[in-house]
């Protein structure tokens, strides 16, 4: 069976100061990967995806990036954190194919202080 | 307008209630459809998928009308344990990821 683990789970961090937030997908290959952002009471935002190694596509302009060194591996990033990034980071999987479902992480609680 | 709205809600029943949800989305080229529950400061997780023809799962039934571009949800016989917010889903197109209303929150009470 497919896992998905996302680490750590909840993180604080001063407002100027880098991130780096990780998502391993273990159980099957050349996933989509994805991260979402979701604020305080509000929907889930898309960050970014990746359909393949290297290849990171974004949704929104932003100071976060992302990575995916390994087929099964994503990575978030900041070099330097603002007020505005605190939320509840999700990273997902989903198959290739038409009607497959993506599957969540069980999320990261950052707060920036 | 927005992608995938939602009636916010909440919705307040009492147990053993019958709830509908309703979802309109923005793209007539969407392509999948989907609903998934998030727990308070929890993941969402898949509840079902929604298909044409319309599909049912134990207390829950969920409609697709393309030509009104509207998914539905139906809870039966509501139970505490149904307390959550129900996230309305669309994908567009193949590769593409997946599009996530805001979500209608559901308090079942006894």
């Amino acid at each position: 069976s497919q896992t998905i683990h996302q680490w750590p789970a909840t993180l604080v961090q001063p407002v100027g100061s880098p991130l780096s937030l990780e998502c391993t997908v273990e159980g099957t290959s050349n996933p989509n990967l994805y991260w979402y952002r979701q604020a305080a009471g509000r929907g889930l935002q898309l960050l970014f995806y990746s359909v393949g190694i290297g290849q990171i596509s974004s949704e929104v302009p932003q100071n976060l990036s992302a990575s995916r060194p390994q087929d099964r591996q994503f990575i978030l990033s900041s070099k330097k954190l603002l007020l505005s990034d605190s939320g509840f980071y999700l990273c997902a999987w989903r198959r290739t194919g038409d009607n497959q479902p993506q599957h969540f992480g069980d999320g990261t609680r950052l707060s920036i202080l | 307008r927005k992608e995938v709205e939602q009636d916010p809600g909440p919705f307040n029943v009492p147990e053993g209630a019958t709830v509908a949800f309703n979802c309109t989305y923005s793209n007539s080229a969407s392509q999948s459809f989907f609903w998934y529950r998030q727990d308070c400061r929890k993941e969402p997780k898949l509840l079902m998928s929604v298909y044409s023809s319309g599909n049912e799962d134990g207390r829950f039934t969920a409609q697709l009308n393309r030509a009104s571009q509207y998914i539905s949800l139906l809870i039966r016989d509501s139970k505490l344990s149904d307390s959550a917010t129900y996230l309305c889903v669309v994908r567009y197109q193949a590769g593409t990821a997946l599009i996530f209303g805001k979500g209608t929150t559901l308090s079942v009470s006894s």
